[in-house]
């Protein structure tokens, strides 16, 4: 079946820098898409989210971007903290209300 | 209510016993959802419910599972017979209706020796 997929599994970056999180899906029927940060031992946390009528939504500090020509989205973190290490998964909503993950990205900030 | 609650949050079995996990989604919440995520993975769909019914069920929930919700609030899932490989974080969502994201709990994580 479709499924939602990250471009990279890791991704390493310096305190104060901008981070990007890229994601490709491939059901075209989604019409929501979700961002989620996950820390050790925690459950999935709500970061941002976008209907696929939007192609940008900004946030505290985040902003996602959606192409639903080439069927990607992105996270963008502005000037990345130590606390944003975790990883980062991307979810869409297909036309059966569920969430599809992928595998996710693991950010690492660098002191 | 602070948010969806997961108990126990961690559970070691020994293979062949049975396990109950419980979910306390948001209480304004009419959608629960139960998520399987193994090491490195993203979470996976086991099944939800509307309110107390049972909608749907992926095909990775073998026989051995079963879950309830039997006033449409808390709800359980069982594993009978565990197996090595039944080893995983269980997640259960919460959502109010088919127009908005989860909130999901902490988590059970099992690990069956």
């Amino acid at each position: 079946g479709e499924s939602v997929g990250l471009h990279l599994p890791t991704l390493s970056v310096q305190e104060g820098d901008n981070s990007i999180i890229n994601c490709a899906y491939s059901n075209s029927a989604s019409d929501y898409f979700i961002w989620y940060k996950q820390e050790s031992g925690k459950g999935p946390q709500f970061i941002i989210d976008i209907r696929s009528n939007m192609d940008k939504r900004q946030g505290q500090r985040v902003t996602v971007l959606l192409n639903k020509t080439v069927k990607h989205l992105s996270l963008q973190i502005a000037a990345t903290q130590p606390g944003d290490s975790a990883v980062y998964f991307c979810a869409e909503r297909g036309d059966d209300y569920k969430l599809s993950f992928g595998a996710g990205t693991t950010v690492t900030v660098r002191a | 209510d602070t948010g969806v609650s997961q108990n126990p949050r961690h559970k070691i079995t020994k293979r062949g016993q049975n396990v109950t996990f419980r979910c306390d989604p948001i209480s304004e919440h009419n959608r629960l959802y139960w998520y399987r995520q193994t090491l490195g993975q993203g979470p996976e769909f086991l099944t939800y419910f509307q309110n107390e019914a049972q909608l749907e069920k992926s095909r990775l929930l073998s026989d051995r599972f079963s879950a309830e919700r039997p006033k449409g609030s808390f709800s359980t899932l069982e594993i009978q017979r565990t197996e090595q490989g039944d080893s995983a974080m269980y997640l259960c969502a919460s959502s109010a209706g088919q127009s908005y994201g989860y909130t999901f709990g902490s988590g059970t994580r099992l690990t069956v020796v």
